[in-house]
Parts: C-alpha cells; structure tokens; sequence
C-alpha cells in the first residue's frame, strides 16, 4: 500500500525557515518524481513544485510564487523529499500536501505520469508573527 | 501561469448529471492530454478521479468521466449520490513543465 506521510509544519515567523519532509512507503521511491502541493485556509489548491528521479536528471521546478525561496531535493535511500522553505511569508500559510506526480523511469525507460495519483495527509505551515 | 478557470459552484438532485468545466489556455489544457480532476471532502485530502483527461484509476466509479476539447476540459458525474458532494479541481501541465490548478468547484447535492 502506498504511504506518504508529512511532517515539519508548525509556526514560524515571518522571514525565517522551516523544513518539511514526506516519508514514503509502499512503492520504489527512486524511480518516481515527487511533488509538493498546498492549500492556504479556505482556498483552493497551488502546486509548489517538483522533483524528477535521478534517472529522469533529478531536477527541479517550482512554481513562480515560491521560486528563489523554496527548495526540494530527496534522499533516495531514506525513501524522503524535502521542502525547504526560505524566507517564509504570511501568505506561505497553508497545508502543504505532498503527493506523488511527474514522470517516472524504470528499466531504463521513463514514462509520463502528469498527475498526483497518491497524496499525504497534509502538513499545516503557520507563518506569523 | 494564471490558475485554470472553474465554476464556483454547481448543484443536482439525486440521480441527475452535472458537468463542471475547465478552461485554461494553449500553454496548458490545449497543448496537452495531461488534464486531471480531483475531489475533496472537507478535511480531507484530495483524491484522484479522472487523469490524462479520461482515465479513471482502479475504484473510482464508471459515474465520473472525462473529455477535452480545445482548452476546455469537463468533468461529468452522472447518477449524483450524496457521498458526491465535494469540491472539485482540474489541474493541467504545462509547456513550462510546471502544473496548474484550476480554482475549484463546490458541489451541492440537493
């Protein structure tokens, strides 16, 4: 079955940093991009970015909003991605969700995959004074 | 990347069909058949009903379906059950190799 579950939320004041992680189980973590997508009180969903599998190159995009001040990476051998955020604003509140989404490579071969089949329970990111 | 365009809001009785829409542009929902709708209970994360604009993945019901045309995508619910009764969002990727999502839809089950 497969789990993804987050932590590191909390409050945290404006300007300062905090990080999340989502542990994942029940699939082979390294052959799959991981996303990260949140959702401010009351509002609708906001992708935030994503990580590619270290066969697809391991790299990055992130949304406007946040790019420059976020950061996700992932340790294949924990089974972990990370968020990083920088430079938090009040507007940076929101349950940060982090689904699996983005192409995934298996046997040498990549194959879409454009849409977040799994999602953690969310994790609640505070950003105030 | 401006959010997809969806109706705030949409109702049906017991047993009716509603169909929500959702319009972006030539960079996202017209460029690609990688459109996806989500529902969402409150309190709840959200769960995948429809990918790759007309997929369902094993359990969602024959209920919910998917179509595109041009940069619109719909999503149909046929037989309305209370247990319907959620918000909705399409998401599409894009040509920036980013997503995005579509404001969201409340449904009312009357």
């Amino acid at each position: 079955e497969v789990q993804l579950v987050e932590s590191g939320g909390g409050l945290v004041q404006p300007g300062r940093s905090l990080r999340l992680s989502c542990t994942a189980s029940g699939f082979t973590f390294g052959d799959y991009a991981m996303s990260w997508v949140r959702q401010a009180p009351g509002k609708g969903l906001e992708w935030v970015g994503f990580i590619r599998s270290k066969a697809y190159g391991g790299t990055t995009e992130y949304a406007a909003s946040v790019k420059g001040r976020f950061t996700i990476s992932r340790d294949d051998s924990k089974s972990i991605a990370y968020l990083q955020m920088n430079s938090l604003k009040t507007e940076d509140t929101a349950v940060y969700y982090c689904t699996r989404g983005g192409p995934y490579c298996s046997g040498g071969s990549c194959y879409p995959l454009y849409y977040f089949d799994y999602w953690g329970q969310g994790t609640l990111v505070t950003v105030s004074s | 990347q401006s959010a997809l365009t969806q109706p705030a809001s949409v109702s049906g009785s017991p047993g009716q069909s509603i169909t929500i829409s959702c319009t972006g542009t030539s960079s996202d929902v017209g460029v690609y058949n990688f459109v996806s709708w989500y529902q969402q209970h409150p309190g709840k994360a959200p769960k995948l009903m429809i990918y790759d604009v007309s997929n369902r993945p094993s359990g969602v019901s024959i209920r919910f379906s998917g179509s595109k045309s041009g940069n619109t995508a719909s999503l149909t619910i046929s037989g309305l059950q209370a247990e319907d009764e959620a918000d909705y969002y399409c998401s599409s990727y894009t040509s920036s190799s980013t997503w995005v999502f579509g404001g969201g839809t409340k449904l009312t089950v009357l």
